[in-house]
């Protein structure tokens, strides 16, 4: 069975300084991985995903994510946080085709004056 | 023109009875979910449906019925409810093409009093 596991159920970061969002997986087959964002009162909306073409993903708003097998990581980043990035981020993996997401338990950033 | 329209947003109701919510789509896509969100945020698949057929059906109880019509269309009904029904329902849908880009709908907000 695939899963993911987030790390830290809230971050905290300054206006300016970098955001980082770590994300672990767990597959016995190469995954299809993602991040998706919920802002508040707001369905979910697909920031990236990795699908094995390049490592390294660039998303929507200056979000990128390195996919590292040898760590079993996707963790998401951006150089420099803005207070429109508060909200609550999840990744997820899908086994393919028809079977949907299973997400993490996701983290709420804060973004701080 | 909303991609993933849900209604009602917002639904108040007292134990035992029962509900319905809807879900339409507008994208073409060929494949549709149900999601709950809990008040941890924590999302769990409950069905998904692929040209109007069940494909995923989660450990839900049996009080849950979907029902797909047709490819743009599912409902989600839910009978006697209980006070742990209350959460956020998401739709969503996807091309079975590219497996994970979900696009979810803004949510249908269930309280069981």
């Amino acid at each position: 069975a695939q899963s993911v596991t987030q790390l830290g159920s809230h971050v905290s970061v300054s206006e300016g300084a970098l955001v980082l969002l770590r994300c672990n997986y767990s597959s016995s087959v190469p995954p299809y991985l993602f991040w998706y964002v919920q802002y508040p009162n707001q369905g979910l909306q697909l920031l990236l995903k990795y699908t094995s073409a390049a490592t390294l993903v660039k998303g929507i708003n200056g979000f990128e994510a390195e996919f590292k097998k040898s760590e079993t990581s996707f963790h998401l980043t951006k150089p420099s946080a803005h207070m429109s990035d508060a909200a609550e981020y999840f990744c997820a993996v899908s086994g393919g085709g028809a079977d949907g997401l299973t997400f993490g338990k996701g983290t709420h950033l804060i973004i701080q004056p | 023109d909303t991609a993933v329209s849900q209604t009602p947003k917002y639904l108040v109701t007292q134990m035992g009875n029962d509900k319905s919510i809807k879900c339409e789509q507008n994208l073409g896509h060929d494949t549709m979910y149900w999601y709950k969100q809990d008040s941890k945020k924590f999302l769990k698949i409950m069905f998904s449906y692929n040209n109007k057929e069940l494909i995923i059906n989660e450990t839900v109880p049996n009080r849950f019925s979907p029902k797909s019509p047709d490819k743009a269309h599912l409902n989600l009904h839910i009978n006697s409810l209980e006070l742990g029904d209350s959460a956020v329902y998401f739709c969503a849908s996807s091309l079975s093409s590219t497996p994970g880009e979900l696009f979810f709908g803004e949510g249908s907000r269930l309280t069981v009093l």
